[in-house]
């Protein structure tokens, strides 16, 4: 049963540190979606990924987000700093191209203090 | 995308069939209608997807009126593990049109 994993599942940490949640899209899948949950915002897309070139970023802050896919196994959500308002779920998901038929990941549960 | 409304919750007896509205009146002929779902703390979920015919799958089944206005999507015997948000999203199924989530229908399955 092909599943999108991520981790850490938790992550608890100050204010300023850098963070990194990483994911592991469904093996031949090459869409991947970073989307980010809040309680006040739902969920919401960061960024999106085709064949391993971002397409869209637009909902990511750019000053301390950023989103890259190394290779067709990984994709990488790293915020520095970070700051309390980025405490939240972080979902990855995988899919292929123009089919809305996406996989989601468990999550990461990040709090920033 | 086309906007959908949705009931903000919705209660079912377990065991019962469980039918849960979705209107999109503003719908284009190319939009297919998704629902996913989300159990409590963890990601979302596809369930089922169709653009004009009634659809079945193993987790439930999605009837779309004539006129693409609204759709039902149906769970025929819930189970208490059906506790969950379900989204109904449209879309078209072509280049990138990302999911857009709504605020959904919370589901109470009781026993």
């Amino acid at each position: 049963d092909a599943r999108v994993t991520q981790t850490p599942r938790h992550k608890v940490t100050e204010m300023g540190q850098e963070v990194t949640m990483r994911c592991q899209p469904i093996l031949g899948h090459n869409t991947v979606f970073w989307y980010r949950q809040t309680m006040m915002q739902g969920l919401e897309l960061l960024a999106y990924f085709r064949n391993r070139a971002p397409l869209d970023d637009s909902g990511m802050p750019k000053d301390r987000f950023s989103a890259e896919m190394p290779d067709a196994t990984l994709a990488t959500l790293k915020i520095q700093p970070s700051e309390p308002r980025d405490s939240a779920v972080y979902f990855c998901a995988s899919g292929l191209t123009g089919l809305g038929t996406q996989y989601f990941g468990p999550g990461t549960r990040l709090l920033v203090l | 995308d086309a906007k959908t409304t949705q009931p903000p919750s919705m209660d079912c007896a377990e065991g019962r069939a469980a039918n849960l509205p979705c209107n999109h009146s503003t719908i284009s002929g190319n939009e297919y209608v998704y629902w996913y779902r989300q159990i409590h703390s963890q990601g979302p979920q596809y369930i089922i997807h169709g653009l004009k015919n009634n659809e079945t799958n193993e987790m439930a089944s999605l009837i779309i009126t004539e006129d693409r206005k609204s759709s039902t999507l149906i769970l025929p015997h819930a189970t208490l593990r059906d506790t969950a948000v379900y989204y109904c999203i449209v879309r078209v199924d072509t280049g990138f049109q990302k999911l857009v989530f709504g605020t959904g229908t919370r589901l109470l399955v009781s026993p």
